[in-house]
């Protein structure tokens, strides 16, 4: 079974700018959710997406977004990029909402960098 | 709003020595709490968790972790550290069931381990 994979691995982009981010959810996975993880921080929740509806959002303004689509992969966007933008992007997927209970499983993350 | 903290941002052992890494979470009910690691440039993986049932939960890596309601922690121990064991170290919780399943996880403590 494939697990969650994330591209791209790394990301330099001006501030500004706009960045997609994307994710393919494990295999069987209906549940994706993204997280910010800043340097020595604990990762953030943004968002969550289950069967291509938001199912919740974390403390990020409107222009962090997000899509899923029919396969479950999802995509990240975010608009006019700040320089505290930067940071590791996490995806991670699970059955079923309720199901986060058994734990998530998470890609390697995309490193963007806001200069 | 649930949360974890986690005790000490870095501990440092030795080799052969007894891990102890600390979380104590905040909820009004048993919430259901996780420990993962993660790898440098690496996603999270999961190392155990506690649902419900028994409250000595093991894990990978020969870990383990407790979970004591009154005195609202779930410690992640080991009794011999490996050189392999250095990474970060991640302790979440969500739930319970009519809850968020959304895992908020704690800042983080890092795992030194001298030869």
């Amino acid at each position: 079974e494939t697990g969650v994979t994330q591209s791209p691995t790394h990301l330099i982009k001006t501030r500004g700018q706009q960045v997609t981010l994307r994710c393919s959810s494990q295999s069987g996975h209906n549940t994706v959710s993204w997280y910010q993880q800043a340097l020595g921080q604990g990762p953030q929740f943004i968002f969550q997406y289950y069967r291509e509806e938001e199912n919740g959002r974390g403390n990020f303004p409107p222009r962090f977004s997000g899509l899923q689509f029919p396969n479950y992969s999802s995509e990240l966007n975010v608009n006019a990029l700040e320089l505290d933008d930067s940071a590791l992007y996490l995806c991670a997927s699970s059955l079923g909402i309720g199901q986060g209970a058994r734990g998530y499983t998470f890609g390697s993350g995309t490193r963007l960098t806001v200069v | 709003a649930q949360s974890v903290t986690q005790l000490g941002s870095h501990v440092s052992v030795s080799e052969g020595a007894l891990v102890l890494l600390r979380c104590n979470y905040s909820s009004s009910v048993p919430p259901y709490l996780f420990w993962y690691v993660q790898y440098p440039n690496q996603g999270l993986q999961l190392l155990l968790k506690y649902t419900t049932g028994a409250t000595l939960v093991k894990g990978i890596n020969g870990f383990e972790a407790e979970f004591k309601k009154s005195e609202t922690s779930f410690h992640l121990t080991k009794p011999s550290a490996h050189m392999s064991d250095a990474a970060e170290y991640f302790c979440a919780v969500s739930g319970p069931p009519g809850g968020s399943y959304i895992p908020t996880f704690g800042r983080g403590t890092s795992l030194i381990v001298h030869p």
